[in-house]
């Protein structure tokens, strides 16, 4: 069946150093979002990307869409203690209203 | 202030027990869904709604059950056939009817179930 890879799973970092999460789906989306869910708390949409090669920013969240559109990517600069969370990328399943979530990645910022 | 309220926030459970765990949002959305997540996990779908009267079951439905009455409200039924049921439990919805999933889902903030 249709499968949202993330990786990595974990990735800790300095405050101040950039994290990367990457996505791969086993088939081409028709778009991909992104959303980010605090310790303890719930997921919450950040962004979605339609076009393929497609680049976003929020910030100093980067968002990328691949040409393929089987892969994105999320590039938070210069992290802060504030970014601290999970992020989770989702594309359509192959029911209309399903998402297909990749297994997130988690950012910690070490002491 | 429109959202989605899960109730209650904390549940325990007996053996042997079943519970209902509920969802109601004020959004006026169609699509309403269950997940479940582990520990470290990602978002594992239980059911989901398209419409009033009718649900789907998603990856993990065995053990779950749910009823769509009302547009506002998708509870979800832990049952005592569900052996493993400690977990994290969202509610979610979205606006968009009959387009292909190109809408974000907004979440409740989630029940958390345990057994006793």
């Amino acid at each position: 069946g249709q499968q949202v890879m993330q990786i990595p799973q974990y990735q800790h970092v300095q405050e101040g150093e950039d994290f990367t999460t990457y996505c791969n789906s086993s088939t081409t989306l028709s778009n991909i979002q992104w959303y980010k869910q605090r310790p303890g708390g719930h997921p919450v949409f950040l962004i979605q990307l339609v076009k393929s090669g497609e680049v976003k920013k929020q910030k100093r969240l980067t968002f990328q869409f691949g040409e393929a559109k089987k892969n994105s990517s999320l590039h938070i600069t210069a992290t802060q203690t504030t970014d601290v969370g999970t992020y989770f990328c989702a594309g359509p399943g192959d029911s209309n209203y399903q998402l297909i979530w990749g297994a997130g990645t988690k950012l910690i910022i070490k002491p | 202030d429109g959202g989605i309220t899960q109730s209650p926030k904390y549940l325990f459970r007996k053996e042997g027990q079943n519970v209902t765990l509920s969802c109601e949002q004020n959004l006026n959305h169609d699509a309403m869904y269950w997940y479940r997540q582990d520990p470290g996990q990602g978002l594992r779908l239980i059911y989901y709604s398209q419409i009033v009267n009718d649900f789907q079951k998603g990856d993990i439905a065995e053990g779950y059950s749910v009823s769509r009455e009302k547009k506002e409200s998708f509870p979800l039924t832990v049952t005592s056939a569900q052996k493993n049921p400690t977990a994290f439990y969202l509610c979610a919805s979205r606006g968009d009817r009959g387009l292909r999933s190109n809408q974000p889902q907004h979440f409740g903030d989630g029940t958390r179930l345990s057994i006793l």
